[in-house]
């Protein structure tokens, strides 16, 4: 019964290669997010789905790819990985549409190697 | 842009004591929901509080409150009866009222130390 599920939970991987990450939200939730956590432990967001629709896609290396084949589901697709792109990604979750001081549900993050 | 600030990077408490956490934002917003997230070693991320910018009371959860001081842009969240399982990263949300507004931006975080 898990609300916001992300898989895998650790990805080691060499440079060059190519990644996905994926997540699912069982919550009903309109709207789900890719945040990034760097080493330093800071969180920026790097893209944002409405119903399917990209609504944020920060400066993110086009290396990047934000799917969303329906709106419980938010992948994340990097191409020709690099050392930096080593940190911890969060997918999460809220829903707008109940209340603007819907929060966030954090799904337990995935924590990508890049060696 | 908003921006989001807590000012100190470690805190520490003894168990049983009470703390404050600092944050303060940057905002030319009215209307904006702020948040209190905690991080345990697992990583998980938990939702602590929530204050909604138009409501003058502040915010309780349990052991957990806030003093929201909309004028200065301050948001503090107060632990009382300091556990050992309180130990944690601490992030401080910011979301704007906008109905475009999704996003969420964090502060960089207090790691809180509680000693037995």
């Amino acid at each position: 019964d898990t609300a916001v599920s992300q898989t895998p939970k650790y990805l080691v991987t060499q440079m060059g290669n190519d990644k996905s990450i994926k997540c699912e939200q069982n919550l009903g939730h309109d709207t789900m997010y890719w945040y990034k956590q760097d080493s330093k432990k800071f969180l920026k967001i790097m893209f944002s789905y409405n119903n399917k629709e990209l609504i944020i896609n920060e400066t993110v290396p086009n290396r990047f790819s934000p799917k969303s084949p329906d709106k419980a589901h938010l992948n994340l697709h990097i191409n020709s990985l690099e050392l930096g792109d080593s940190a911890v990604y969060f997918c999460a979750s809220s829903h707008p549409s109940l209340g603007r001081n819907s929060p966030l549900h954090f799904g337990n993050g995935t924590r990508l190697t890049v060696t | 842009a908003q921006t989001v600030t807590q000012s100190q990077p470690e805190m520490s408490v003894q168990e049983a004591e009470t703390v404050t956490l600092s944050c303060t934002y940057d905002t030319s917003e009215s209307d904006y929901y702020l948040f209190w997230y905690k991080q345990p070693p697992s990583r998980q991320m938990i939702l602590v509080i929530r204050q909604e910018a138009y409501k003058q009371q502040n915010a309780t959860e349990n052991r957990f409150s806030v003093n929201f001081q909309k004028a200065a842009k301050s948001f503090s969240l107060k632990i009382s009866d300091s556990q050992l399982g309180d130990a944690a990263m601490y992030f401080c949300a910011y979301r704007s009222g906008d109905n475009y507004g999704q996003n969420f931006v964090f502060g960089p975080g207090t790691r809180l130390s509680v000693l037995p």
